[in-house]
């Protein structure tokens, strides 16, 4: 089943401004939104934005989602060394009527 | 405090089945749906069944289509995924995740996984 786009790897320096971006159709980050997770290695995955953009309880303000057509984004502002991560998106495919998460990408902060 | 514990994972020979258990608390079970979803060692995530709060829709992934079965026991709060003709490539953390209520969408908490490994 197809899933959806996101770069493998994205670099920044701290304190800088990361833009993630996750790429789908229109049956599924186009139709619904997509939500992003974030996962530390040897942990389960977090969530971070809800596929409406709105930040579960607990989530820092430094981070922003939002979406454009069938490109949603994650916007990360003042980077610091434990936003580093893989970072996965996740939307509702309402034609395979599945889940489908994009191959993550791996922020590296320098 | 929510809480989802895996359990049932483990070493299986190709071919073999195993039943995973997830043990829920801290929540209303019966409100949410819930999900399997897994992630091959050094792989991302990828989603394989969710069922509805009573148990009435489940969608799986093609790939485990006609070998996995999703199902829940809302009185024990308890989500299941029986796993048959396992496949080398089933190799993976399996994670018991919730999705968030309404139409806001995502997986708000995932267990810690449980490991399965299929090799002979």
């Amino acid at each position: 089943q197809a899933g959806l786009t996101q770069p493998p790897s994205v670099s920044k320096d701290l304190r800088q401004t990361a833009t993630l971006t996750c790429t789908g159709n229109s049956n599924n980050v186009g139709n619904e939104g997509a939500a992003w997770l974030q996962q530390h290695q040897g942990h389960p995955p977090k969530l971070l934005s809800y596929r409406n953009n709105n930040r579960p309880s607990g989530i820092s303000e430094r981070l922003s989602a939002s979406r454009s057509g069938n490109t949603a984004s994650l916007t990360i502002i003042g980077l610091q060394s434990e936003d580093e991560a893989d970072y996965y998106c996740s939307a509702w495919d309402s034609s395979l009527r599945a889940w489908v998460f994009g191959g993550g990408t791996k922020l590296t902060v320098l | 405090e929510v809480q989802l514990v895996e359990s049932g994972g483990g070493l299986v020979q190709p071919g073999g089945s195993l039943r995973l258990s997830c043990a829920a608390s801290g929540f209303t079970f019966s409100s949410h749906w819930m999900n399997w979803v897994r992630q091959a060692p050094g792989k991302g995530l990828e989603w394989v069944a969710n069922i509805k709060q009573r148990g009435s829709e489940k969608y799986y992934v093609d790939f485990v289509k006609g070998r996995f079965t999703i199902s829940r026991d809302n009185a024990k709060n308890s989500l299941y995924l029986q796993m048959n003709s396992l496949r080398a490539e089933d190799t993976a953390v399996y994670y018991c995740v919730r999705e968030s209520v309404g139409a806001i969408g995502g997986f708000d908490f995932w267990g810690q996984g449980v490991l399965v490994i299929v090799s002979s």
